[in-house]
C-alpha cells in the first residue's frame, strides 16, 4: 500500500518556464513533507520541506505548496534550469520515519 | 566532512551467495537508516538505528537480510542468501537526530546485481 504517491514518472520542460511536481498522500497523520533531489549514481539530497501547520514554503526557485484537505504537495521551480534535471522524490513523515514515493524524473530542455 | 560513505558501489553477485554492504555515517549522528531503491517502489525504508540499537526493522523484506550497527561509525547490511529479486540500489542515511525537522543525509549508495 503506497502511502505516498507520485503519479507522473517523468516530465519535461522547456528551460526557463516553470516546472511542477506533484505528490499525493493517504495519511493524514503525516506532520512533516520533504522533497529531495537525486541526480544518477549519487544519493539523494534535501532540497526543502514544509510542516503540516504551513501551506507554502519558499526557497529561492523552489517553492513547496501543501493542501491537507486534498492531502496533496506539490513542488514549484521557477524558472526551470538545465541543472535542475533530476529525479524528485517527495516524503511524508511522522516521527521518525520518511515514507517516500516512488519519484519523477524532471528533464528540462536547453 | 566526508559525507555518509557507503561501499561498495557496485556489487555483482551470484544467485545464493552472501552479500554485506557498508555504511559509515556522518560523525556525531546517532540516526542510521538503511533504504532500498527500486523503480516499482521508489525508496523503501528497511531498517531505523537509533544510538546503534535498532529500533524499527519492519521494513526489512525477510530473514535473509540482516542489520548491524557494532559503533556509531559502522553499519552493515547483509542478504544470505541473495536473490535476483534483490537487485536494488541500497541507500544508508544519517541524521543528527530521528525527529522530522532534520533532513538525513544520504550516502551515494550500492548498486546490487544478483545473477
Amino acid at each position: 500500500d503506497q502511502q505516498v504517491k507520485q503519479n507522473s514518472p517523468s516530465l519535461s520542460v522547456q528551460e526557463g518556464r516553470i516546472s511542477i511536481l506533484n505528490c499525493d498522500y493517504t495519511n493524514s497523520m503525516f506532520d512533516y513533507f520533504l522533497w529531495y533531489k537525486k541526480y544518477p549514481a549519487e544519493g539523494p539530497t534535501f532540497l526543502i520541506s514544509i510542516s503540516s501547520i504551513k501551506d507554502k514554503n519558499e526557497d529561492g526557485r523552489f517553492t513547496v505548496f501543501l493542501n491537507k484537505s486534498a492531502k496533496h504537495l506539490s513542488l514549484h521551480i521557477v524558472p526551470s534550469q538545465p541543472g535542475d534535471s533530476a529525479v524528485y522524490f517527495c516524503a511524508a513523515s511522522r516521527d521518525y520515519k520518511y515514507i517516500f514515493g516512488t519519484g519523477t524524473r524532471l528533464k528540462v530542455l536547453a | 566532512d566526508a559525507g555518509v560513505i557507503q561501499s561498495p558501489r557496485h556489487e555483482v553477485t551470484e544467485m545464493g551467495q552472501e552479500v554485506t554492504l557498508r555504511c559509515k555515517p556522518i560523525s556525531g549522528h546517532n540516526s542510521l537508516f538503511w533504504y532500498r531503491q527500486t523503480m516499482m517502489r521508489g525508496l523503501e525504508l528497511l531498517i531505523y538505528f537509533n544510538n546503534n540499537v535498532p529500533i524499527d526493522d519492519s521494513g526489512m523484506p525477510e530473514d535473509r537480510f540482516s542489520a548491524k550497527m557494532p559503533n556509531a561509525s559502522f553499519s552493515t547490511l547483509k542478504i544470505q542468501p541473495s536473490e535476483p529479486r534483490d537487485s536494488a540500489v541500497y541507500f544508508c542515511a544519517s541524521s543528527l537526530s530521528a525527529g522530522t525537522d532534520y533532513g538525513y543525509t544520504f550516502g551515494s549508495g550500492t548498486r546490487l546485481t544478483v545473477v
